[in-house]
């Protein structure tokens, strides 16, 4: 399996910025997604990173460095709505169908 | 598209009850995966298939069966019932062979979840 770590819980105010990391074993990497989830729902998939850099998505981007086994989610001008949790999640390398979740993080957005 | 699709939304059993757990899918993903999600663990693989017929075990299978008759249809099975098993259980299907294109392709689609309770 993986170990992959992600902060429990983080509480941001409306229209700051707001970063969630994500860090995991190096070995056994092949992709990683990261998902939001608002309470009561089914995840919805946010970005998705293989190779190291930004990718930039709107309001969201996902940072990847491989090498020190490390993922960043940058959520722009918060909103309410944004309140929820975000998953992070790797994709095994040996086996492309085994998916890794981190435990998530509770993001508060506040007026 | 109705997309992933579970029944029952909510489920009470006792302990030692068999249940089944539906997922059904229409977007003709050949790939289709269980999940329970407990407090401060994330989700967590229990089994999966990548076509009718093809099944296999994530990181936590045991007291769990599925089958895949159909590419549409893939039950989960509890034979008999634990009060560990009390999670929220989720469905997720996705396309083959879109590994290497990343992206929205790649991802998993989320059925809206089951919330079982064991007594």
């Amino acid at each position: 399996g993986q170990n992959i770590d992600q902060p429990t819980e983080m509480t941001a105010t409306e229209g700051a910025i707001v970063q969630i990391n994500c860090t995991y074993q190096t070995s056994g990497f092949n992709g990683l997604f990261w998902y939001q989830q608002h309470a009561g729902e089914a995840p919805t998939f946010l970005s998705y990173n293989v190779l190291d850099g930004l990718e930039e998505k709107g309001r969201f981007s996902s940072f990847l460095s491989r090498s020190k086994g490390y993922s960043y989610l940058l959520l722009k001008e918060l909103q309410m709505k944004d309140s929820a949790s975000y998953l992070c999640a790797v994709r095994g390398l040996y086996n492309f169908n085994k998916f890794y979740f981190g435990s998530g993080t509770k993001l508060n957005v506040k007026p | 598209n109705a997309g992933v699709t579970q029944t029952p939304k909510f489920q009470v059993l006792k302990t030692g009850q068999s249940m089944t757990l539906q997922c059904a899918q229409d977007m003709n993903h050949e790939y289709m995966s269980w999940y329970r999600q407990d407090p401060g663990m994330g989700l967590r693989l229990i089994h999966y298939s990548v076509g009718a017929g093809i099944t296999d075990q994530g990181e936590v299978p045991n007291g769990y069966n599925v089958s895949r008759s159909t590419t549409e249809d893939f039950p989960l099975r509890l034979l008999s019932a634990a009060p560990s098993q009390t999670s929220v259980y989720f469905c997720a299907s996705r396309p083959l062979g879109l590994e290497l294109a990343g992206g929205i392709e790649d991802t998993q689609y989320f059925g809206p979840g089951t919330r079982l309770t064991v007594l």
